[in-house]
């Protein structure tokens, strides 16, 4: 399995744009969690989908950003319009609920710069 | 909710000798996992041991193991022989029966040559 893809890997763009982020969790999984990570912040859950539905989405900072998942094999992240504060490390994670070692296996992260 | 914390920020280590990373949690459930994971400058979050409440015998991952206390909401993690790769920051995790996942804050690791 070739694991989490996430893409773009980077994405440099400027204040005002939109920006779209991209997900494919690995084929099986049936959760999928969406997080940010600031030197300042550390790491902090943005939202959780079990079976595409979202479970908890109280850690998405405001109505610029959103979250979606159509199907069990992509889920989308977007921020508009995006600020300099949304300049972070964004990254995918899936899990099977049920069965399995039930750890989070990570992609390998989008570095998103707003300027 | 549950919480997960790691009260130590930074930590140091002699390479070859053996460092300990501290984390506890609060939750009332009875079922639940445990996990640490790495992240190194990659920024690549690797799996590094993980723990089922349900055992009593802690983990071990060749160098990597864990002292579980269940009843003090203690996971703790221990790296023998640490070298140079093992730098690093090392979140603990917790995993709901349900499937939800809390992480600590992340204690950064220094190995020293």
């Amino acid at each position: 399995d070739a694991g989490v893809i996430q893409s773009p890997r980077h994405e440099v763009t400027e204040m005002g744009q939109e920006v779209t982020l991209r997900c494919k969790p690995i084929s099986g999984h049936n959760s999928l969690f969406w997080y940010r990570q600031t030197m300042m912040r550390g790491l902090e859950l943005l939202i959780y989908f079990n079976n595409n539905v979202p479970i908890d989405d109280s850690g998405m900072p405001e109505d610029r950003f959103s979250a979606k998942m159509p199907n069990a094999s992509f889920s989308t992240l977007k921020i508009q319009p995006s600020e300099p504060r949304d300049s972070a490390v964004y990254f995918c994670a899936s899990s099977l609920v049920a069965g399995g070692h039930n750890e989070q296996f990570f992609g390998p992260g989008t570095r998103l710069t707003v300027l | 909710a549950q919480t997960v914390t790691q009260s130590q920020p930074e930590m140091s280590v002699q390479e070859a000798e053996t460092v300990t990373l501290s984390c506890t949690y609060d939750t009332s459930e009875s079922d639940y996992y445990l996990f640490w994971y790495k992240q190194p400058p990659s920024r690549q979050m690797i799996l590094v041991i993980r723990q089922e409440a349900y055992k009593q015998q802690n983990a071990t991952e060749n160098r990597f193991s864990v002292n579980f206390q269940k009843a003090a909401k203690s996971f703790s993690l221990k790296i023998s022989d640490s070298q140079l790769g093992d730098a690093a920051m090392y979140f603990c995790a917790y995993r709901s029966a349900a499937g939800q996942f809390y992480f600590g804050t992340g204690t950064s690791l220094t190995v020293i040559p």
